[in-house]
């Protein structure tokens, strides 16, 4: 079974420009989880997605968007880009939502914002 | 709220045992264990439930003491492939409706 795929695996923007990331689940799986990785913060929450709902929001502003489509594939848009933005964008997805389920992590789109 | 793991780095030689610590300020339901190996995705090891057993995979298991709202990890007889950074991320309710809380993780080096 494949894994999780996220595109692009590498990005550089600038300032002001806004930046779409797209995220492909295992197959089967609904939920996908977004996270900004920093040396900084480490992992923070972005925000959940579930059969298209999103379920939970992260503490980020509003620039943070995101979406699911029926295939459960997944994007997140962050505009206005700001220099902290730079970070790795992971994302991760599990059959259900829940406590029980296993999140399988991508391996996260590195952005970098000059 | 997020937890808090203690060591933030630690350095063994092949064949010593450690131990990682994640704590939270608050009731945990879960506790889930990943490692980061670098440049790399984080990698599932184990979810831990309260009221559940400790949970083993080959030499590293886990327990959760749900009183002190604190989970630990436990790798005996390190290998060389044990080294990279270890994420404690915890939900406080069953409900699905929380999302996964991450600690900023352990740094492990496993030297020969």
């Amino acid at each position: 079974k494949a894994g999780v795929t996220q595109t692009p695996r590498y990005l550089i923007k600038t300032r002001g420009q806004q930046v779409t990331l797209s995220c492909s689940p295992i197959s089967g799986h609904r939920s996908v989880s977004w996270y900004q990785q920093t040396p900084g913060q480490g992992l923070q929450f972005l925000f959940e997605y579930f059969s298209e709902t999103q379920r939970n929001k992260g503490n980020f502003p509003g620039r943070f968007s995101g979406r699911q489509f029926s295939n459960s594939r997944s994007e997140m848009n962050v505009s206005t880009l700001e220099l902290g933005d730079s970070a790795l964008y992971l994302c991760a997805s599990s059959f259900l939502t829940g406590v029980q389920e296993t999140q399988y992590f991508g391996p996260g789109t590195r952005l970098l914002v000059l | 709220q997020q937890p808090v793991q203690s060591p933030q780095a630690v350095i063994l030689r092949e064949g010593e045992d450690a131990v990682i610590n994640c704590s939270s300020s608050k009731a945990l339901y879960s506790v889930h264990w990943y490692r980061q190996k670098h440049g790399e995705a984080p990698v599932f090891l184990m979810i831990l439930l309260k009221g559940g057993e400790q949970k083993g995979h080959e030499k590293i298991s886990a327990s959760f003491n749900e009183k002190k709202q604190q989970s630990s990890l436990y790798l005996t007889a390190s290998q060389l492939s044990y080294s990279g950074t270890y994420f404690c991320g915890t939900e406080g309710s069953n409900s699905g409706n929380t999302p996964l809380v991450f600690g900023k993780g352990t740094r492990l080096s496993v030297i020969a």
